[in-house]
């Protein structure tokens, strides 16, 4: 069964602290790593997938990594308007329709 | 823009009235899927649809029913609700391939007393 395990739960930042976010995985055969993020009140909103052990993808102040155990999401000087939850989600190479997703961290950013 | 869209946003009723949460597409996708979000569970998968008349469950599909008759419609329908389905609904589509990313529409939050 394919698990994912997110940690922290929480993070809380001061504005331009750089920090980082792990996601742990098991799976059976990857297909792909999926990060979002979730605002209050809304639904998942796709940030990066990521395939294979070794890739690293950018997006304005975070960028995502990925290793055959796990991917991380770092964070460069926050701010503010980065305070969301961020979850993590596998895609493996079963038949199956199936996406497993983290329970999240959820990130405070402070000014 | 591509949007999904649920209906309700928000309902509050009672043990064992039928309801049914909407969701709509405008992507032209075939694949779509339900979920819940329930603190220190995460997302699980519902039921899923791969296209109009083709559904099957996902981890958790026992106390709902689905239905897929337009490409751009997936209704979860909850024909005897409980308490324990008391929950954040997520209505999600996506490409073609498993490796695309899903969209998601804003949630459905539904209390049942």
């Amino acid at each position: 069964e394919d698990q994912v395990t997110q940690s922290p739960e929480a993070l809380r930042l001061q504005e331009g602290e750089s920090s980082s976010l792990n996601c742990s995985y098991t799976v059976s055969g990857l297909r792909g790593l999926f990060w979002y993020r979730q605002d209050p009140g809304k639904g998942p909103e796709f940030l990066f997938t990521l395939y294979s052990a070794g890739e690293e993808k950018e997006k304005e102040r975070l960028k995502a990594t990925l290793t055959k155990k796990e991917s991380f999401l770092h964070i460069t000087a926050p701010k503010p308007e980065d305070s969301a939850t961020y979850l993590c989600a596998v895609q493996s190479r079963g038949g199956y329709q199936k996406v497993t997703f983290g329970i999240g961290t959820k990130l405070q950013v402070i000014p | 823009e591509a949007q999904v869209t649920q209906n309700p946003r928000y309902l509050i009723t009672v043990t064992g009235k039928k309801l049914t949460v909407t969701c709509s597409q405008n992507m032209n996708h075939e694949y779509m899927s339900w979920y819940r979000q329930d603190p220190g569970l995460g997302l699980r998968q519902i039921y899923y649809s791969m296209n109009v008349e083709v559904t099957d469950k996902g981890d958790v599909p026992e106390g709902y029913k689905v239905s897929r008759k337009e490409k751009r419609n997936f209704p979860l329908i909850l024909e005897s609700p409980s308490p324990n389905q008391t929950s954040l609904y997520f209505c999600a589509t996506r490409g073609p391939s498993m490796d695309q990313p899903q969209h998601f529409g804003d949630g459905t939050r539904l209390s049942i007393l």
